[in-house]
Formats: structure tokens, C-alpha cells, sequence
């Protein structure tokens, strides 16, 4: 079974900082590379989402990057707001299947105001 | 935003009463899926489907059951509910090629006394 393992299980940090999350995986059937956000009380939703036929992939204040030697993908919160409190997970298809995801244990984010 | 619709969003119970959580989607995805998580905690898959009359187990036990009669219809059946049931019931779908993005219901938080 796919092992994901994301670090760290939850972070603080402070309005206008930089909040890093990182995930590590085994093999992956298929080159996909997502990040979801979750809000209290709701399902998850795709947040950014990296092929790595690039190292690297930015959409506003998030930014993918994405290390395949050594299989690890981490999520990079520029400028980090109160609104980006969440828990953020990764995920990746397992071997011998492209066709679900193995997510990560995911990580709590506080932004403090 | 997703159309995945779950029903009901909360639901008290007793010991040994029969369930069935309701998940349907209007975007025509062939991929379903129903995870299970504790707030906040990891998503653990309990069941998902690639198609019509097509279900498959997941990476977690559970003693739920799950149809698929109609493409846009994908319900989760718990025969004898039990505290250990006790959880939130995520829904999600997608396309079926690949392992591309999946889009998920704003769960249902079961809770069994």
C-alpha cells in the first residue's frame, strides 16, 4: 500500500509568514500531485495541483514544489492569512493504480492575526 | 463549485438502528468514492466505484455497505449502527481517467449513542 507521509501534523505561524508542508512519498503510479484544503465543517477541495514535467508550479500565494529524486512534494503559503487556517493534505496515486489517491495524514494550520 | 450533494448533514442515532447516508453527483463522473474521518483527522477510504454495478472495498474496514444502481447516485448502508461508527462520512467523485481531481460532499457527521 502507498505510504504518504506529510509533515507536519499541525503549524502556527504568524500573519504574513510563510507556512511549509511537506509530504514524502514511495512510488506513484501516475505523475499527479495535488494539495486539497479543508475547512471546519465541509469536504475537502483541490487547492493546486502539480505534473512534474515542472519543479515547480505557483497560483497566487501557493506554491508547489516538487522534488522527484528524492520523491518529495512540498506546499509553500506566501503571505499567510487568518483565511488560510485549514488542514491541507497531500496526496498521490498509489502504485499499480492511477485511478484514486492515497492522502496524506494531514496538517492543521493556524495563521494567527 | 462541486455539485456533490450528502444527506442528511447530521444524524443522531441509536445502537443498532439501520442507516443509509445519501451521496449524489450531477456532473456525470463515473468515480465515486466515500472516505471516513474523525475532524480534522486523515481521510481514510471505505469504499469507492468506477461505475455503474462496480464497488470495490478501501484501504479501511468497515462494516458499511455501498450500491451503485445509477451513475449519479452512490449510497452508504450501515445495517446495525454502533458507537464505534461514530465519525464524519465523506463523498466524492470524479472523472474516470486517471487519477485526476476528485470533488467532495460537505460530509455527514454521524453520531450513534
Amino acid at each position: 500500500q502507498q505510504q504518504v507521509k506529510q509533515s507536519p501534523q499541525s503549524l502556527i505561524v504568524q500573519k504574513g509568514g510563510i507556512s511549509i508542508i511537506n509530504c514524502a512519498y514511495e512510488n506513484t503510479a501516475f505523475d499527479y500531485f495535488p494539495w486539497y484544503q479543508q475547512f471546519p465543517g465541509k469536504g475537502p477541495a483541490l487547492l493546486i495541483a502539480i505534473r512534474p514535467d515542472v519543479s515547480e508550479k505557483k497560483e497566487g500565494r501557493f506554491t508547489i514544489s516538487f522534488n522527484k529524486s528524492a520523491k518529495q512534494f512540498s506546499l509553500h503559503i506566501m503571505d499567510s492569512q487568518p483565511g488560510d487556517s485549514a488542514t491541507y493534505f497531500c496526496a498521490t496515486p498509489p502504485p499499480g493504480s492511477a485511478r484514486q489517491l492515497t492522502f496524506g495524514s494531514g496538517t492543521q494550520l493556524t495563521v494567527l492575526p | 463549485e462541486a455539485d456533490i450533494y450528502q444527506t442528511p448533514r447530521y444524524l443522531v442515532i441509536g445502537t443498532g438502528k439501520k442507516i443509509t447516508l445519501e451521496c449524489s453527483q450531477t456532473m456525470g463522473h463515473d468515480k465515486m468514492y466515500w472516505y471516513q474521518q474523525d475532524p480534522g483527522m486523515e481521510l481514510h477510504l471505505i469504499h469507492y466505484s468506477y461505475g455503474v454495478n462496480s464497488t470495490e472495498k478501501g484501504d479501511l474496514s468497515s462494516e458499511s455497505t455501498v450500491s451503485r444502481i445509477r451513475t449519479e447516485h452512490f449510497p452508504l448502508t450501515l445495517e446495525s449502527a454502533r458507537p464505534s461508527h461514530t465519525s464524519q462520512y465523506l463523498c466524492a467523485s470524479s472523472e474516470l481517467g486517471g487519477a485526476g481531481e476528485q470533488f467532495f460532499g460537505p460530509g455527514t457527521r454521524l453520531t450513534v449513542l
